[in-house]
């Protein structure tokens, strides 16, 4: 069935760094846009950054640019979010997300890998 | 950058109709996505181009959008309904997503 599964995830401390990955499966990678997604604890969703279906077009919120970086290895059907410069603001659940060629929308989640940045 | 604001929290009896408000800009020059999301689970996609319901999503969940404000309406509410749900469109200037900061929705 179609699946994203994320993964890496844990404590960090401030000014560290983290390789979060997003194995997806159900369904062809190479076809879609894919996203980053973030939720601190009792907060709301805030979109982190995206990538087109090839990788060549990129974007990043304001609060992670110049930090983070997405990237996507269409061969091996994942996607990736190299995560430097952490700060305890960054402490939320990362999830992956599928943007649906028809809808448009993020029509498939992963369960999500939480982030703790704490000294 | 755009800015969608919805109520915080959203109280309703079972059996009766929510109704969850999303407002931006000129909401309805933009298409309008829906989100659930239950305690320790990852969003789910409900609605998606305002009022278009994906497969598996009951008929009870609709959508509407006019002017400057985008609406969730559930019908007959169930304890199941029990929810954060968030509004999302893209932002056009920027072709970022934007999401509302979310609405409880309490089953009473």
């Amino acid at each position: 069935q179609v699946q994203l599964v994320e993964s890496g995830g844990g404590l960090v401390k401030p000014g560290g760094s983290l390789r979060l990955s997003c194995a997806a499966s159900g369904f062809i990678f190479s076809d879609y846009y894919m996203s980053w997604i973030r939720q601190a604890p009792g907060k709301g969703l805030e979109w982190v950054s995206y990538t087109s279906s090839s990788g060549s077009t990129i974007y990043y919120g304001d609060s992670v640019k110049g930090r983070f970086a997405i990237s996507r290895d269409n061969a091996k059907n994942s996607l990736y979010l190299q995560m430097n410069s952490l700060r305890a603001d960054d402490t939320a659940v990362y999830y992956c997300a599928r943007r649906g060629q028809l809808f448009l929308a993020f029509d498939i989640w992963g369960q999500g890998t939480m982030v703790t940045v704490s000294s | 950058s755009y800015v969608l604001t919805q109520p915080p929290s959203v109280s309703v009896a079972p059996g009766k109709t929510a109704r969850i408000s999303c407002g931006g800009n000129n909401t309805e020059s933009k298409s309008v996505f829906w989100y659930q999301q239950k305690p320790g689970q990852a969003p789910v996609l409900v609605i998606y181009f305002d009022s278009d319901r994906p497969s598996g999503i009951p008929e009870r969940f609709s959508g509407s959008n006019s002017g400057n404000t985008a609406t969730l309406t559930i019908s007959r509410v169930e304890a199941g309904d029990e929810a954060d749900y968030y509004c999302q469109v893209w932002d056009s200037s920027s072709d970022h997503p934007v999401f509302g900061g979310g609405t409880k929705l309490t089953v009473l």
